[in-house]
């Protein structure tokens, strides 16, 4: 069946680093959403990419999805405490509302 | 705007017992699901309701776990008997159709012993 990973699965960054996680499908997607999920809470939407090699900035956030719609990132510039938590991508399949979450990434920022 | 209502928070039972957990979802939407996520993994879908009917259970270990959306609003997981392997967060999401976007409740914990 579909599988979505991500690397790395954990993260430690002095604040101010950057941080990049990547998210790879097995087959390819229609669609891929990102979530962050603070520690003890749950899964909250943060974008959508539905382009091939379409990207998305918020604020210090950079999501990209690639040209053959099989793979994705997220890049976090200058890293803050508010960014802790772990962010997951979720693939979508053409067609129906149907995701597949990925294994997700783990970041923890030092102050 | 309310969000995905779930209860109960937290649930504490004993291999081959039985629990359910129920879901009201946001007020007009659709889809709705129910994940299971095992402590450090990402969600993984049980079932997708459109409405009051399954779009996707090929996830759902059917021996064991039933669910229900019989208005088409709430909806209701269960699982018979459970196994110590069911200790898990169990989410309800529902869809917002014209962004595409999932909004998940708290979640109840359950815990087999």
């Amino acid at each position: 069946g579909q599988q979505v990973m991500q690397i790395p699965q954990y993260q430690h960054v002095q604040e101010g680093e950057d941080f990049t996680t990547y998210c790879n499908s097995s087959t390819t997607l229609s669609n891929i959403q990102w979530y962050k999920q603070r520690p003890g809470g749950h899964p909250v939407f943060l974008i959508q990419l539905v382009k091939s090699g379409e990207v998305k900035k918020q604020k210090r956030l950079t999501f990209q999805f690639g040209e053959a719609k099989k793979n994705s990132s997220l890049h976090i510039t200058a890293t803050q405490t508010t960014d802790v938590g772990t962010y997951f991508c979720a693939g979508g399949t053409s067609g129906t509302y149907k995701y597949i979450f990925g294994t997700g990434t783990r970041l923890k920022v030092l102050a | 705007e309310a969000g995905v209502a779930q209860s109960p928070r937290y649930k504490i039972i004993e291999k081959r017992q039985s629990v359910a957990f129920w879901c009201n979802p946001i007020s007009g939407h659709a889809t709705l699901y129910w994940y299971q996520q095992i402590l450090g993994q990402g969600p993984k879908l049980l079932i997708q309701f459109q409405n009051n009917g399954v779009v996707d259970d090929s996830q759902l270990p059917k021996d064991r776990f039933s669910a229900e959306r019989l208005k088409g609003v709430d909806s209701t997981l269960k699982i018979q008997p459970a196994k110590l392997e069911d200790s898990a967060v169990y989410l309800c999401a529902s869809l917002e159709s014209r962004a595409n976007e999932q909004f998940f409740g708290p979640g109840t914990r359950l815990t087999v012993l």
